[in-house]
């Protein structure tokens, strides 16, 4: 089956600069990457995704890519915000509308004001 | 703000009790996934429903069971529970085959002792 492995656990920057979180998959057939931002206590929040027919989507200071030949693909989050500070999971998908999201083990970013 | 709610909010097992969670989807969603997040984990499938069927599967033993009513509100009942079942367990909704995100519930804490 699928699996999703997250890198970095933690990451730790300062307000103003980049965050880069990346994730591999597995199953070459997966096709919708989404990814959550959750805060403590609360609900996983989509905050961007991504079609396999992509290679890249922006939403302001968020952006997703996805290589699909290395079945890698990464958040990009610019300008840094203390309330970006949250946990961030990346999931996989073999249907297109997030049948059987697979998810990674999260990664914990902390934004240093 | 989505309009996922689940009941109850926390809940406190024996180990060998069974156990029923509630939620109630989005207006006008017809699908709904359950996921189990234990402590500092990703969320895991659990299964879904779709149209009061379930079509899909994660890794959890059949005392983990389910219900989709024809409101779409859906229960999560496990049977026999163990220790390792305590995690916070998420509901999320969606339209199928319309293509859109998963709504996330704010989930309920389990806590089997």
């Amino acid at each position: 089956g699928e699996n999703v492995e997250q890198h970095p656990s933690t990451l730790s920057v300062q307000e103003g600069d980049s965050a880069v979180i990346k994730c591999t998959y597995s199953d070459s057939a997966s096709n919708y990457f989404p990814w959550y931002k959750q805060e403590l206590g609360k609900r996983p929040q989509l905050i961007i995704d991504i079609r396999s027919n992509v290679g890249e989507k922006k939403d302001q200071r968020i952006a997703v890519t996805l290589n699909k030949t290395a079945k890698h693909f990464s958040l990009h989050i610019t300008e840094t915000q203390p309330e970006d500070s949250a946990v961030y999971f990346c999931a996989a998908s073999t249907q297109e509308y997030g049948n059987k999201l697979v998810f990674g083990a999260g990664t914990i970013l902390r934004v240093k004001s | 703000e989505t309009g996922v709610t689940q009941s109850p909010t926390h809940l406190i097992k024996t180990r060998g009790q069974q156990v029923t969670l509630r939620c109630s989807s989005q207006s006008g969603h017809n699908t709904v996934s359950w996921y189990q997040q234990a402590l500092g984990q990703g969320p895991q499938f659990i299964f879904q429903y779709y149209r009061e069927e379930e079509n899909g599967r994660g890794n959890f033993p059949p005392r983990f069971s389910g219900l989709q009513f024809p409101n779409y509100s859906s229960e999560l009942n496990v049977n026999a529970l163990e220790l390792d079942d305590s995690a916070l367990y998420l509901c999320a909704s969606r339209t199928l085959p319309v293509m859109g995100e998963q709504y996330f519930g704010p989930g309920t804490r389990l806590t089997v002792t």
